[in-house]
């Protein structure tokens, strides 16, 4: 079975810029998660996604968005990017929610790591 | 919210030597997994024990959820082992966070 995969792997935006990046979880996962990884502030939680509707919400400005499509894929949205956005951006996907499966097991893709200019 | 503290930060070993990774955390938990991150940023999960010992190979670990840590044990280090190790939890109650991460543990296994 295919692991979690997002894309694109690198990006380079400019301040001000808007980015959208995306995640496909593992087939039958429908819950999604985000996090962002700074050397400053370490693994964050962005927000998480199950049935298209979202569940969780860390705490990050409203600048940062996400949504959740019908096949279960999700893509996350950046907009008026700052230099500190600058990070490693990893989703996960586990099978909770998912009939007969309550694992809240995480499984990471391999992040996309973003640079602004 | 939950902390969730990990030590110690820096671990440096030769090969074939044994070590212990720990992880606290200050309040109920649902679910506890550690991961190693490798050189190129993905999260590799190692295990998923909320309570308990789990074995894999050379690596182990141990939750006990009623004192609020975990143990990993890496045992014959290899140069491959190097890597930062985390540990994640999920809160049981309150909160918003999905998983709320300690700070890792930098593992350096030197040939």
């Amino acid at each position: 079975k295919a692991g979690v995969t997002q894309t694109p792997r690198y990006l380079i935006k400019t301040r001000g810029q808007q980015v959208t990046l995306s995640c496909s979880p593992i087939s039958g996962h429908r819950s999604v998660s985000w996090y962002q990884q700074t050397p400053g502030q370490g693994l964050q939680f962005l927000f998480e996604y199950f049935s298209e509707t979202q569940r969780n919400k860390g705490n990050f400005p409203g600048r940062f968005s996400g949504r959740q499509f019908s096949n279960s894929r999700s893509e996350m949205n950046v907009s008026t990017l700052e230099l500190g956005d600058s990070a490693l951006y990893l989703c996960a996907s586990s099978s909770w929610g998912t009939s007969g499966l309550l694992s809240n097991e995480q499984f990471f893709g391999p992040g996309t790591r973003l640079t602004v200019l | 919210g939950i902390q969730v503290e990990q030590s110690p930060p820096d671990l440096i070993l030769q090969e074939g030597a044994n070590s212990t990774l720990r992880c606290n955390f200050s309040d109920s938990v649902n679910n506890l997994q550690w991961f190693h991150q490798n050189p190129w940023g993905q999260l590799i999960n190692l295990f998923y024990i909320p309570s308990g010992t789990k074995q894999n190979g050379r690596l182990s670990a141990t939750t006990v959820a009623t004192e609020r840590y975990s143990l990993l044990y890496i045992s014959s280090s290899q140069t491959t082992d190097s890597g930062v190790y985390f540990c994640a939890v999920e809160p049981r109650q309150g909160g918003s966070e999905k998983l709320v991460f300690g700070k890792g543990t930098k593992l350096t296994v030197n040939p």
